[in-house]
Order: C-alpha cells, then structure tokens, then sequence
C-alpha cells in the first residue's frame, strides 16, 4: 500500500526564517511525486511534479528536491503570504491514476 | 488562467437522500478525479474517469457512489442514499495528457 508521510505537522515561522518541509513516501514504483499548497477553504493549487531521484524543481521562494526515500520542500526567506498548508502526494506506476496524499504541513509564516 | 469549477459550494442533505455534485474540468482535459478530504484528515482518491469510463477506483467507491460526463462539459459524483459519514469536503480534478491534476476548490458536503 502506497504511503505518504508529512513532517511537521505545524511549523511557525518568522518572515525571512528559511525552513524545510519533508515527505517520507513508500511507494510500488514511483510515477510522479506531487507538491501541492492549500488555503484554507481551497482545493489543492499544484506547485512541482518530481519524477526521479536527484531532480529539482524551483519557484519563487520553494524548491522542490527528490530522494529514492523523500522529497523536500525548501521555503527561502518566507513571506507571510506563504501561508498555507502544503501538501504532498505520489503517483505510483502501473496504470494507477490515484493520487495518494499526506496529511500536510500547516505553514504559519509571522511578519 | 482555466480552472476547475464545483457547484454548489456547500450542500446541506438530510441522512438517506441521494446527492448529485457538480464539476466543469478545465475545457481541454480528458482526465477526470473525485476526491474526498473529511475534516482534518488527508485527501482521498475516490475514483478516476477517462474516455468516458471509470479507470480506477478506491475501496471507499462502493455501490453508493456512482460518476457520469452527461454532457462536454459537467463531470457528476452521485451519492444515492447518503449516510453521516459522508460528510466530507469533495474535490473534482482534471488533467490533460502528462500533466498534473488541477483540482476546483471543492463542495463541502453536510449530513445531517
């Protein structure tokens, strides 16, 4: 059974404080991992897809890295618009279409 | 920029009615998701459409729940006879060929 796990579940910032937010995933071969952000009362805005082990995304103040084992995301001097919840997920191989998601990581950001 | 719309955005049924969700996938995608998020817990696959068949389903998707494209445009969740553990936040996705899932921003869904 494909599982996703999100560590912290709560992190509180001070604007300009860089963190980062970790996924721990197992998965039966790895399609895609996904990160996506939530606002509250929002559905998920997408963000990166990772496809294999060493690959990098970048946006604005977020950087999206991939391992065999997790995935990271990096906030760099974080605003406080950077709240959110964010979100991750995978898609495994073998014609499964389902995202399987973890429970998140609520972002706090204080100017 | 396109996006996924739900209506309504929230709705209120009484235990045992049947329920019909409402989702207009961005106009080009051919790939098509419903998803459930009970408060604070995660995001749940419930089924996935292509071609206007289901292509995969979760073990949440039973006989209660059922999906239909009745037109170009609307992609539909029914839930027949509604029971209180249904109530939940329902999302509808979309995605076009090698490209992620764009998801609308839901319907909360009440029993009561």
């Amino acid at each position: 059974e494909d599982q996703v796990t999100q560590s912290p579940e709560a992190l509180r910032l001070q604007e300009g404080e860089s963190s980062s937010l970790n996924c721990s995933y197992t998965v039966s071969g790895l399609r895609g991992l996904f990160w996506y952000r939530q606002d509250p009362g929002k559905g998920p805005e997408f963000l990166f897809t990772l496809y294999s082990a060493g690959e990098e995304k970048e946006k604005e103040r977020l950087k999206a890295t991939l391992t065999k084992k997790e995935s990271f995301l990096h906030i760099t001097a974080p605003k406080p618009e950077d709240s959110a919840t964010y979100l991750c997920a995978v898609q495994a191989r073998g014609g499964a279409d389902g995202l399987t998601f973890g429970k998140g990581t609520h972002l706090i950001i204080q100017p | 920029e396109p996006e996924v719309t739900q209506t309504p955005s929230h709705q209120v049924t009484q235990m045992g009615q049947e329920v019909i969700l409402r989702c207009v996938p961005i106009s080009n995608h051919l790939y098509f998701y419903w998803y459930r998020q009970i408060l604070g817990q995660k995001v749940e696959f419930l089924v996935s459409f292509y071609n206007n068949e289901i292509s995969e389903k979760s073990e949440i998707f039973d006989d209660q729940f059922s999906v239909e494209r009745p037109d170009g445009s609307n992609f539909t969740l029914k839930i027949r006879s509604t029971k209180l553990e249904d109530s939940a936040m329902y999302f509808c996705a979309s995605k076009g060929a090698a490209q992620p899932q764009h998801f609308g921003d839901g319907t909360r869904l009440s029993i009561l």
